[in-house]
């Protein structure tokens, strides 16, 4: 069964500074999708940014962007330029074929002022 | 155009008792999937289903079940309830059942007593 893992529980940043969040999975195919997700305090889970496994460009999105290393099977968030309103949880999730997801159990993001 | 809806919000039910989940897709979307997620851990796969078929099925026992509605809406069963299974109940919409993007409900938080 595939499996996603997020080692930090939790970790802090201050405003403005840049963070990594870790994620590895496991998974014996070679076309997959990987996303992260933020989910507030409020709940609602949205998505941050996905990669195609077939891609070898790296995601970008503004301030979010990913380091996807296939033959590793880590797929990094970065955070730049951190703001208050990044606090969250952030989950890692990986899909094969839209049917079923697997998601990591997740990493706290605090932010500093 | 309304988000994904989930109903009720709060719910506390007795062991050995069953209940039922509802979910409004956002309009035009026909995939539904439903998720369970425990404190601190991630999302867990439950179900999927896409024009009123189920797509996908994760590890969960028999007592729960799903169906989705000709108006795409759904509704997640769980018979027989047991403590475990308290948690936040998720439903996320998509155009189709290969989107890349899943839109989030705010969820049902169940608790059992």
């Amino acid at each position: 069964a595939q499996t996603v893992t997020q080692s930090q529980p939790e970790m802090s940043v201050q405003e403005a500074e840049t963070v990594t969040l870790s994620c590895t999975y496991d998974t014996s195919e070679s076309d997959y999708y990987l996303f992260w997700y933020k989910q507030p305090p409020s709940r609602q889970m949205i998505l941050v940014i996905r990669q195609e496994a077939y891609k070898q460009q790296n995601a970008t999105e503004n301030r979010f962007s990913v380091n996807f290393q296939k033959a590793a099977k880590s797929f990094s968030l970065k955070i730049s330029d951190s703001q208050l309103g990044d606090a969250a949880m952030y989950f890692c999730a990986y899909t094969r074929d839209f049917n079923k997801f697997y998601f990591g159990s997740g990493t706290k993001l605090n932010v500093k002022p | 155009d309304a988000g994904v809806t989930q109903s009720p919000t709060h719910l506390i039910k007795t062991r050995g008792q069953q209940v039922t989940l509802r979910c409004s897709p956002i309009s035009g979307h026909k995939s539904v999937s439903w998720y369970q997620q425990v404190l601190g851990q991630g999302p867990q796969f439950i179900f999927q289903y896409y024009e009123k078929e189920e797509r996908g099925r994760g590890n969960f026992p028999d007592r729960f079940s799903a169906r989705q509605f000709p108006n795409y809406s759904s509704e997640l069963n769980v018979n027989a309830l047991l403590l475990g299974d308290s948690a936040l109940y998720l439903c996320a919409s998509s155009i189709r059942d290969s989107a890349y993007e899943q839109y989030f409900g705010p969820g049902t938080r169940l608790t059992v007593t």
